[in-house]
């Protein structure tokens, strides 16, 4: 079946612009996460929704940054005035739940690119 | 703070020859571990958690409570291993994962 799907593949932005990031997560899974990946480093947790809503958002690196869920399957990472440091690969991932016996899924990311 | 350590940037083996990828941990509590794999041009995916005490694709990982580790291995390198491999941690009673910064493994034919 499908996988997670993330749109779109790149992004170019300048300083000081606004994006959004999508992220189709497998159908019926209830758990999607977005993680954050710079170069020479491993994915960092950003934020997780359980549904609707945000479970735990203490990734988010400040109020520039935000995620929303609103159907409780697709989602949308938000972020307002963009940094060069904000250049990175943007992963998102699901999974049929929370416990130990449902691994994440991930998607092939979006690679945002500040100039 | 709960810290995931892969001392190991880069690992070049050659076909057949062992492979042992190494993966520190530092957490307080009763850790969930897992090796998560990215092959070329392919997403991150699952390789294998440390409860199911599985063997894939030849690998295994034991959890080293004494140590804080949780190594990969595989008695016989092939060149489809080659990928980039990451080890993650869970944390009591949440649900995201702490990753490590990776290992790059290439299997020399």
């Amino acid at each position: 079946g499908a996988g997670v799907s993330q749109t779109p593949s790149n992004k170019v932005t300048e300083k000081g612009k606004y994006v959004e990031l999508r992220c189709d997560p497998i159908s019926g899974h209830t758990a999607l996460y977005w993680y954050r990946q710079s170069l020479g480093q491993g994915p960092e947790f950003l934020i997780y929704f359980q549904g609707t809503g945000a479970a735990d958002d203490s990734g988010l690196p400040n109020d520039r940054f935000f995620a929303v869920r609103p159907e409780g399957s697709v989602s949308t990472l938000k972020i307002q005035r963009t940094e060069r440091g904000d250049s990175a690969v943007y992963l998102c991932a699901s999974s049929p739940g929370i416990s130990y016996n449902s691994p994440l899924h991930f998607g092939n990311g979006t690679r945002l690119t500040v100039t | 703070a709960q810290r995931v350590t892969q001392p190991e940037k880069l690992l070049s083996v050659f076909k057949g020859a062992p492979v042992e990828l190494k993966c520190n941990y530092s957490y307080s509590g009763s850790p969930e571990l897992f090796w998560y794999v990215q092959y070329s041009r392919q997403r991150l995916q699952l390789l294998l958690r440390h409860i199911s005490r599985e063997s894939i694709k030849g690998f295994t990982a034991d959890l080293n409570k004494g140590e804080t580790s949780f190594h990969l291995k595989k008695p016989f390198a092939q060149e489809e291993d080659s990928a980039m491999y990451y080890c993650a941690l869970r944390v009591t009673g949440a649900n995201n994962l702490f990753f490590g910064t990776g290992t790059r493994l290439t299997v020399i034919p």
